[in-house]
């Protein structure tokens, strides 16, 4: 089974950076995935990570390390539009994607 | 191009009654997946299909059954509905189901059953 743990809730403000942090252990490991999802809304697809590293785009990086099982999504230059839910989730050697619970990120002004 | 689209946006069910959550795609994607998202919970997989034809079962797939007749359709069915599955349905839909593929999401079906 996985178990993807990740912080509840998040708050920063417009203009600042903010690292969301997710650890996770499985028994088996092809890739992780970060979502956004606004509230009310489909979860939508923000990057993928297989390599330790960093994958940056545009405002948004995130970085893997397989063997500590950890990654970061890193959001900068943060605007309000960015206030949404931030899913981590690990595809094991099914390919089923597992999601953590979520992190709630709030902007504020 | 719709991508995905479910039926109904919201219902309101009254516990032991049938319900069908309806998912088309017209992406022409292979794999197709059933997700329950619940507070503090996350998205846990229901059910899922590789390709047309194929089912199998997710994390989650007590009370709920799927068919798979063709690519494009994958409808959920709650043969006897019950309040613990009160909840926002989402279903997805991926290019392959042997790969780490993208997952693409529908907008969603909220359902409350009391």
């Amino acid at each position: 089974g996985q178990n993807i743990d990740q912080p509840t809730e998040m708050t920063a403000t417009e203009g600042a950076i903010v690292q969301i942090n997710c650890t996770y252990q499985t028994s088996g490991f092809n890739g992780l995935f970060w979502y956004q999802q606004h509230a009310g809304e489909a979860p939508t697809f923000l990057s993928y990570n297989v390599l330790d590293g960093l994958e940056e785009k545009g405002r948004f990086s995130s970085f893997l390390s397989r063997s500590k099982g950890y990654s970061y999504l890193l959001l900068k230059e943060l605007q309000m539009k960015d206030s949404a839910s931030y899913l981590c989730a690990v595809t094991s050697d099914d390919y089923k994607l597992s999601f953590g619970a979520g992190t709630t990120v709030t902007v504020r002004a | 191009i719709a991508g995905i689209t479910q039926a109904p946006t919201s219902q309101i069910l009254a516990a032991g009654r049938r319900m069908t959550l309806r998912c088309t795609q017209d992406m022409r994607h292979n794999a197709m997946y059933w997700y329950r998202q619940d507070l503090g919970l996350g998205l846990r997989l229901i059910h899922y299909s590789n390709t047309a034809g194929t089912t199998g079962k997710g994390e989650v797939p007590d009370g709920y059954s799927v068919s798979r007749a063709n690519t494009d359709d994958f409808p959920l069915t709650l043969a006897s509905a019950v309040p613990s599955q009160t909840s926002v349905y989402f279903c997805a839909s991926s290019d392959s189901a042997g790969a780490p593929d993208t997952q693409y999401f529908g907008p969603g079906t909220r359902l409350t059953v009391l």
